[in-house]
């Protein structure tokens, strides 16, 4: 059973557009939602997280919105650039176990 | 430079030859995991320790050991690998716990004949 549903499976923007990728979960005791972006070839990487305090997080041009009571968050990357071009993954993971659930991932690709 | 290895990068193996596939990191890292990546259904946690000797299962745990006898070192054990465990795996560590950045290894590409 998926613990973390993302949408959709692939994108394709424009450059200069805005990427939006979405992430819902079941389990409340969720507290730490980060977004990983992984290049062919390469392992994952960090791009952004949140927690659960806040609605909102940017780190330059990349946003996460934090829906508490819908159980979604989603990515945003506004202006949106060839080099953004990735398979993005959301993940979750909760304070009282040890465990890491990530979704089953975006892949983007910006046309220039 | 701190860095997530793994080794080998590729392996191409027959069904019930058991293989090791190493993991070390020099980040002084106290939690270690193993991932599996497969088209469309994303990362899966295999294994995950929180410290020496400390090893716990993951999402996917059947058919897969591990060992967390050093800090900076976590194999992934097959002992009988079988087709379905033909996939890409990463190796990842963090400072504490799942709940910080995860810095993750090149990946393993195994493909079981």
């Amino acid at each position: 059973q998926q613990q973390v549903k993302q949408s959709p499976q692939s994108l394709i923007v424009q450059k200069g557009g805005i990427s939006i990728i979405n992430c819902a979960y079941e389990n409340t005791a969720f507290d730490y939602f980060p977004w990983y972006q992984q290049f062919p070839g390469k392992g994952p990487a960090l791009l952004i997280a949140i927690r659960p305090d806040v609605s909102e997080k940017k780190e330059g041009r990349f946003t996460i919105s934090f829906n508490k009571s819908a159980k979604q968050f989603s990515l945003h990357i506004m202006d949106s650039q060839p080099g953004d071009s990735a398979t993005y993954f959301c993940a979750a993971s909760s304070n009282t176990g040890n465990q890491f659930y990530f979704g089953t991932g975006t892949s983007l690709t910006v046309i220039p | 430079e701190a860095q997530v290895t793994q080794n080998p990068r590729y392996l191409i193996t027959v069904t019930g030859k058991k293989l090791t596939v190493t993991c070390s990191q020099n980040m002084n890292h106290e939690y270690m995991s193993w991932y599996r990546q497969d088209p469309g259904l994303g990362l899966r946690q295999i294994y995950y320790s929180m410290n020496v000797e400390v090893t716990d299962k993951g999402d996917v745990p059947e058919g897969y050991k591990v060992s967390r006898k050093e800090k900076r070192n976590f194999p992934l054990i097959l002992e009988s690998p079988s087709p379905n465990q033909t996939s890409l795996y990463f190796c990842a560590s963090s400072q504490w716990g799942p709940q910080e950045t995860q810095y993750f290894g090149p990946g393993t590409r195994l493909l079981v004949l």
